[in-house]
């Protein structure tokens, strides 16, 4: 099956740093990228959608200026939280699809991030 | 507004038996609807899928149930297996272009050996 790679998959670091995580789909082109946010024991929570070549449309509540992301590939979307603080911290999915349509989303193992 | 609802936040199932996971939707729009399977700590995984001019949909150990008129799918696992304990999500969206997939809160299900 399609295979979708994040990384890195655990981060801490210090308040104020900014992180990056990468979203690769790997045996298929993905022209659709998805952001999501998963608090402990509630839904994912989509951030963003991504096309390649295009700006990312966030959603509601969603600060594009503090998680910038990055979709300049087929293959490659990034996610960068910039300034990060204690309250950015929590798990980050990225999902992948292809073109065709009803094509299920494909999703990375995750990005567990622990601002201290 | 929660558009997509599992409200049973967990499960427990004895090995062998069917295991039923049900979810309600609020959106009339909604005609794509998927199950996928999450571990912890990993990203959730595929499961089924059933599209809205379908009632069932079968795929081995699992078939998914729609009805429409009651905005309401359920996933069934027979028989269930101790590998299926996992949290199982229930998704929504609108086929063609632009997918954005809502997904409920997700039940935890545990199949007892």
């Amino acid at each position: 099956g399609a295979v979708v790679s994040q990384h890195p998959s655990w981060v801490i670091c210090k308040s104020g740093t900014s992180v990056k995580i990468e979203c690769r789909s790997l045996d298929f082109q993905a022209t659709t990228m998805f952001w999501y946010r998963q608090f402990p024991k509630q839904s994912l929570m989509l951030m963003a959608t991504s096309n390649e070549g295009s700006k990312a449309t966030y959603e509601q509540g969603v600060e594009k200026d503090k998680f910038l992301i990055n979709h300049a590939s087929l293959t490659l979307s990034t996610l960068t939280v910039t300034s990060a603080h204690p309250e950015d911290s929590s798990f980050y999915i990225c999902s992948a699809r292809g073109d065709r349509e009803s094509q299920p989303q494909h999703f990375g193992d995750g990005t567990r991030l622990s601002i201290l | 507004d929660q558009q997509v609802k599992q409200n049973s936040p967990s499960l427990s199932v004895q090995e062998g038996r069917i295991s039923i996971l049900n979810c309600d939707y609020t959106n009339s729009m909604f005609d794509y609807f998927l199950w996928y399977k999450k571990y912890p700590a990993e990203g959730p995984t595929f499961l089924i899928s059933i599209s809205s001019i379908k009632d069932k949909n079968e795929d081995g150990r699992f078939t998914v149930f729609l009805n429409k008129s009651a905005k309401h799918l359920s996933l069934h696992i027979v028989p269930s297996q101790p590998g299926d304990s996992a949290v199982y999500f229930c998704a929504a969206t609108l086929s063609g272009g632009y997918q954005k997939v809502t997904f409920g809160t997700g039940t935890k299900l545990q199949v007892i050996p």
